[in-house]
């Protein structure tokens, strides 16, 4: 079954606003990690945070962990209509562990 | 630095044909990672490689589907007798080592089967 699941599915907001994801997985983890998938291309990586980390900035984005919950959310702060993409959580189970796990993902747009 | 080099970035192939998809690592990266996407869901793991072994393939439908990464050049993804549900995006990842947290993706191929 699928590890990640993210919500919404969906989510349209206008330029400046915040965005936030959720993403919530079923077993323990050694980290997780965030992509973003613009149409038609590739992933790329945004961001990582380790099962010890609770919380982790990256520029305007923020990443919290909550191990207890097995949940996990994205905030974009001042989003810009270059933000809008398909945003995908994705967990490792271990250290060593090579199958990243991914959510189905949140579509997000980003009116100007 | 190229980046993960992924060929064809689009294909387009009858029933029953054969897919061939290529996938050359980053510069120094010797593991390589094949995930497929359907339309609107998520990354779904294949297979693992390292150069002429297969360490995961636990992703991997049981039949037509085979990977390889040679000693020498890409891996490759084959798809035999390709079915209408094979249609999707296939993507490669590369990393320098099992133990680096982050693998690197490429632009993705994407079949469509008619």
């Amino acid at each position: 079954s699928q590890q990640g699941e993210e919500d919404p599915q969906a989510l349209s907001i206008q330029e400046g606003e915040n965005a936030t994801m959720n993403c919530s997985y079923k077993t323990s983890i050694n980290n997780l990690q965030w992509y973003r998938q613009n149409s038609g291309r590739g992933l790329v990586h945004l961001i990582l945070i380790r099962s010890n980390e609770r919380e982790k900035h990256s520029g305007r984005l923020r990443v919290t962990l909550d191990t207890s919950k097995k949940s996990s959310s994205l905030l974009i702060t001042a989003s810009r209509a270059a933000d809008t993409a398909s945003y995908f959580c994705a967990t490792r189970t271990d250290e060593y562990g090579n199958k990243l796990v991914f959510g189905a993902g949140t579509i997000l747009r980003v009116k100007s | 630095n190229a980046g993960v080099m992924q060929n064809p970035r689009h294909l387009v192939r009858r029933r029953g044909q054969e897919a061939r998809l290529r996938c050359s690592p980053m510069k120094g990266h010797s593991h390589v990672y094949w995930y497929r996407q359907l339309p609107e869901e998520g990354l779904k793991f294949m297979v693992y490689l390292q150069k002429e072994n297969i360490i995961d393939e636990s992703g991997m439908p049981k039949e037509r589907f085979s990977a390889e990464f040679p000693k020498e050049g890409p891996s490759i993804l084959r798809i035999q007798q390709v079915v209408r549900g094979d249609s999707a995006a296939y993507f490669c990842a590369s990393s320098p080592s099992r133990q680096l947290y982050t693998i690197y993706f490429g632009e993705g191929s994407w079949l469509t089967v008619v």
